[in-house]
Parts: structure tokens; C-alpha cells; sequence
């Protein structure tokens, strides 16, 4: 079974500059999850997808960050414009179902770096 | 959220057993307790999840104390490879308001010595 697809896998921007991630969920996966993780922290939840409509989105600073899933599938997170701080891992999981008892599976996360 | 509450590291010598514990003495009745790692320059992977009993997989064991505010992942013969950061997370069951997201914590930095 192939896991959460994410590219690119680093990627390194000016401040202001604009960027995207991409995500290719586990086949079959209604729930796609954005996390941020910041050096040295867990990762934290940006926003939850359950199939093409939002879930989640209260920790997303809106004013910059964007995320849409089309068609349920795949999914795009864009920044615009960065700023320095939003250097930082940003990783895709999905699951089946919201269940307690499911499992997310995660893919390998984009490494951003703002200067 | 409920939270738990984990140590910051752990050492352990390669081949030998690790007990790691976690503490969620704020835990519902529906929570189940899950844990998941985080191998460097990796995304987190799931380790092992439960609600009441012990759950044991091919991994690692899970022991539930029987008030369940407390939890302990056991890997029973750690490997160079078992390096990495653990995380205890609570997870609410379907329909209590979850969304399914997982809130993570700091996690317990495990390092294996050969």
C-alpha cells in the first residue's frame, strides 16, 4: 500500500515570497490533515479536511495560509506572503474515518526555510 | 483536550527492555490512548493504541494502569533504530465532538546506546 505522498521535500523562499505544498493522501482516505512542526516542537494542526470540505481550520493564520482540497483527493497548502517564522516542517496525514480508534498515517513533510 | 504529561528523555542500552511512561490523569472515560514516533528527519508513525487493556502488536506493548491515568509504552528489546522522539496523545471517541486530530505534546526523546 503506498503511503502520503508530499513535494517537494525542501524548499528554501525569501520572505514574502509565496509557496506551495502538495499532498497525496493514502487512496480511500476521507480525513486529510496539514500539521506545522516547529524545531523542536510537536507537530501542530493547521487544518482538517473530510473529503473536500473543512473540519478544522481554528489554527490556521488565515490572513496567509490557504489550503483546498479539490475533488476529496489530493491537497494544496500555500503560503502568501511567508515571513520568517513559518520555517518549519509542514506534514500531510490522512486516515480512513475521525474515529478515536483510527490511525493517521503520515508522509515524510516539507522543510521550509524562510530568510 | 485532555493532556499528558511525559518525560523529556529516556536512555536505554541497545537489546535491553524500555518502559516509557506517560501520565493523562485528566483522561474521559471514551479516550483512547495512542502513541506515535518520530524517527529523525521523518514524519510521526504510529506505534500502538488503546482504551482499557493491555494491547500488545508487533512493535511495542501497551500497559494501561487500571484508572487509566497513566500508561506505559514498553519496547522489549530497543535497537539502535528505536531512537526517536515518543508522543502519548489522547483521542476522543467518535461522535464526542472529535475531529479525529491528534494534539501533540513534547514526547520523550528516547536514546539507544550500543
Amino acid at each position: 500500500e503506498a503511503g502520503v505522498a508530499q513535494s517537494p521535500r525542501y524548499k528554501i523562499i525569501e520572505k514574502r515570497q509565496s509557496v506551495a505544498f502538495w499532498c497525496n493522501p493514502i487512496s480511500g482516505h476521507a480525513t486529510l490533515y496539514w500539521y506545522q512542526q516547529i524545531l523542536g516542537q510537536g507537530p501542530k494542526l493547521l487544518i482538517q479536511f473530510q473529503n473536500n470540505g473543512v473540519v478544522d481550520d481554528s489554527q490556521l493564520p488565515k490572513d496567509r495560509f490557504s489550503a483546498e482540497r479539490l475533488k476529496g483527493v489530493d491537497s494544496t497548502l500555500k503560503i502568501q506572503p511567508a515571513k520568517l517564522e513559518d520555517s518549519a516542517v509542514y506534514l500531510c496525514a490522512s486516515s480512513l474515518t475521525t474515529s478515536g480508534a483510527d490511525t493517521q498515517y503520515f508522509g515524510p513533510g516539507t522543510r521550509l526555510t524562510v530568510l | 483536550d485532555a493532556k499528558t504529561t511525559q518525560p523529556n528523555s529516556m536512555e536505554s542500552n541497545e537489546e535491553e527492555p524500555v518502559h516509557l511512561p506517560c501520565n493523562h490523569s485528566t483522561i474521559s472515560g471514551t479516550d483512547y490512548i495512542h502513541w506515535y514516533r518520530q524517527l529523525p528527519s521523518q514524519g510521526p508513525e504510529y506505534v500502538i493504541h488503546g482504551l482499557t487493556s493491555n494491547v500488545n502488536n508487533r512493535m511495542a506493548s501497551l500497559a494501561i494502569a487500571e484508572d487509566r491515568k497513566s500508561s506505559t509504552l514498553i519496547l522489549h528489546r530497543a535497537t539502535l533504530r528505536d531512537a526517536a522522539v515518543y508522543y502519548c496523545i489522547l483521542r476522543a471517541s467518535h461522535g464526542s465532538g472529535n475531529t479525529g486530530k491528534l494534539i501533540f505534546g513534547q514526547g520523550t526523546t528516547l536514546q539507544v546506546k550500543p
